[in-house]
C-alpha cells in the first residue's frame, strides 16, 4: 500500500527558483525521509526527520514535519538544472519496513 | 567505498522463463530490501532480510517470487514462470540495521526487466 502520496506529481521552475513537494500520509509514523532518484538510477537517500522534530536543514534542502496534519514538505532552494529528479517521501508506519509515495517529478530549466 | 551492486543492470526474457536477480549489499550492513518499481510509479516494497531473522516476505505478489540471502550478504531474487506484468524495475537496498524509516537506506541502480 502506498502511504505517503506526493503533491504536485509534477513540478517545472527555472533555475534560481525554490520547488516546494509536499508529502501527505495516513497513519502514525516514527520517521520520516526524503529521497531524490535521477531518469534510470536508484534511490539517494536526502534527509531524515523524526516525528518529535518539526524542522530540519541540510545544504539547500529544508524539511518540515507537521504530525497533527500527517504531512511533510521538502524545500530546494535556488535550484539547478542537476535537481532534476523525482523526490519521494517514505515513512514506516511504525514497522521496520519504508513505506514511499508515489513521487514528485521535478524538472528545472536552465 | 563500494555501494550497492545489482546484476544483470537489464534483463529480457521471454513470458513463461524463470529469471534470477542478483544484490550484493554494502559490506556489513545487516538489513537488505527487495522492491519494485512500475514505470514512472513509487517504490513497491517485497521483501526484506534482517540478520539472520525470518525474512518479512509480506509484500511478495506470487508464490511465483522469492528470494534468499546467503551467508547474510548476497541476495537473489528468483521470479518463476514470469508474466508480462512483472515487466519492472527491481531495486535492491540496504541499510546497517532494520529500522524502518529510523535508518537510511542505501540503493542499487536496479535490474530493468522486460518480459516479452
Amino acid at each position: 500500500s502506498q502511504q505517503g502520496e506526493e503533491d504536485p506529481q509534477a513540478l517545472s521552475i527555472q533555475e534560481g527558483e525554490n520547488a516546494t513537494m509536499n508529502c501527505s500520509y495516513k497513519t502514525s509514523i516514527n520517521n520520516l525521509q526524503w529521497y531524490r532518484q535521477n531518469s534510470g538510477r536508484g534511490l539517494v537517500h536526502l534527509i531524515l526527520i523524526r516525528s518529535n522534530e518539526r524542522e530540519k536543514h541540510s545544504g539547500r534542502l529544508r524539511v518540515t514535519l507537521d504530525t497533527s496534519k500527517k504531512s511533510s514538505s521538502l524545500l530546494i532552494t535556488a535550484s539547478r538544472a542537476a535537481d532534476t529528479a523525482s523526490y519521494f517521501c517514505a515513512t514506516d508506519e511504525n514497522t521496520d519496513k519504508l513505506i514511499f509515495g508515489t513521487g514528485t517529478r521535478l524538472q528545472v530549466f536552465p | 567505498g563500494a555501494g550497492v551492486s545489482q546484476s544483470p543492470s537489464n534483463k529480457v526474457t521471454e513470458k513463461g522463463k524463470d529469471v534470477e536477480l542478483r544484490c550484493d549489499p554494502i559490506s556489513g550492513h545487516t538489513a537488505l530490501y527487495w522492491y519494485r518499481q512500475s514505470l514512472g510509479q513509487g517504490l513497491e516494497f517485497l521483501i526484506y532480510f534482517q540478520g539472520n531473522s525470518a525474512p518479512d516476505k509480506s509484500g511478495l505478489p506470487s508464490d511465483r517470487f522469492s528470494a534468499e540471502r546467503t551467508g547474510g550478504s548476497v541476495s537473489t531474487l528468483t521470479i518463476q514462470r514470469t508474466q508480462q506484468e512483472d515487466s519492472a524495475v527491481y531495486l535492491c537496498a540496504s541499510s546497517l540495521v532494520a529500522g524502518g524509516a529510523s535508518q537510511p537506506q542505501h540503493f542499487g541502480d536496479g535490474t530493468r526487466l522486460s518480459i516479452l
